[in-house]
């Protein structure tokens, strides 16, 4: 069965700074999906940003980037000119085609003004 | 993104009560639905697949008599809570989306029994 590993449950990050969380997995699997989601306070979960396992393209939206490391089996995200809006749990997901998700255990993020 | 849209929000119950929960997609069809229970400061606990027209595919140790899942049409599914108790509350999140892709989650419903 795959697992999703996420090692900080907390991380703090002063305004306008980058941080960058972690994530492993583990799978046997070639082609898989992997995802960073965001849930706030309101406990709304929001998709930030999506990874194909067959892309060797890191994938970026705005100030958000992940770093793909297929052989290492990690997915780690990096949030650059943190802003307060950004405080809330992460979760990092994995999932097969067709499948259910894999939510690893989360961080939560603080950003510090 | 798609929308999903869950209903309510927020519900208070007597213990010994059934609460019934609507999951709705509402600009697109979704085949599957998949419903989670998420505790305080935890991470989404998957409970079970909903496949429209056929039975719901459970997770270990969920109680299918007790969570009844409906998924009569391609955009709406229902999770219902039988005879609740305290212990069932708690968080209740679903989703929907294309084999392939991103889930997208509904606003989520806290239930509470008292």
């Amino acid at each position: 069965a795959q697992t999703v590993t996420q090692s900080q449950p907390e991380m703090s990050v002063q305004e306008a700074e980058t941080v960058t969380l972690s994530c492993t997995y583990d799978t046997s699997e070639s082609d898989y999906y992997l995802f960073w989601y965001k849930q706030p306070p309101s406990r709304q979960m929001i998709l930030v940003i999506r990874q194909e396992a067959y892309k060797q393209q890191n994938a970026t939206e705005n100030r958000f980037s992940v770093n793909f490391q297929k052989a290492a089996k990690s997915f780690s995200l990096k949030i650059s000119d943190s802003q307060l809006g950004d405080a809330a749990m992460y979760f990092c997901a994995y999932r097969n085609y067709g499948q259910n998700f894999v939510f690893g255990p989360g961080t939560r993020l603080s950003v510090l003004p | 993104g798609a929308v999903v849209s869950q209903h309510p929000s927020r519900v208070i119950c007597k213990s010994g009560t059934s609460v019934k929960i609507e999951c709705r997609s509402l600009d697109f069809q979704a085949t599957t639905m998949f419903w989670y229970r998420q505790f305080p400061k935890q991470s989404l606990m998957l409970m079970a697949t909903s496949n429209e027209g056929s039975k719901a595919t459970y997770e270990q140790g969920v109680e299918k008599d007790k969570f009844l899942i409906n998924h009569a049409s391609l955009t709406l599914s229902t999770l219902t809570v039988t005879s609740a108790h305290p212990e069932d509350s708690s968080f209740y999140i679903c989703s929907a989306g294309t084999p392939e892709a991103e889930a997208f989650f509904g606003q989520g419903t806290r239930l509470t029994v008292v």
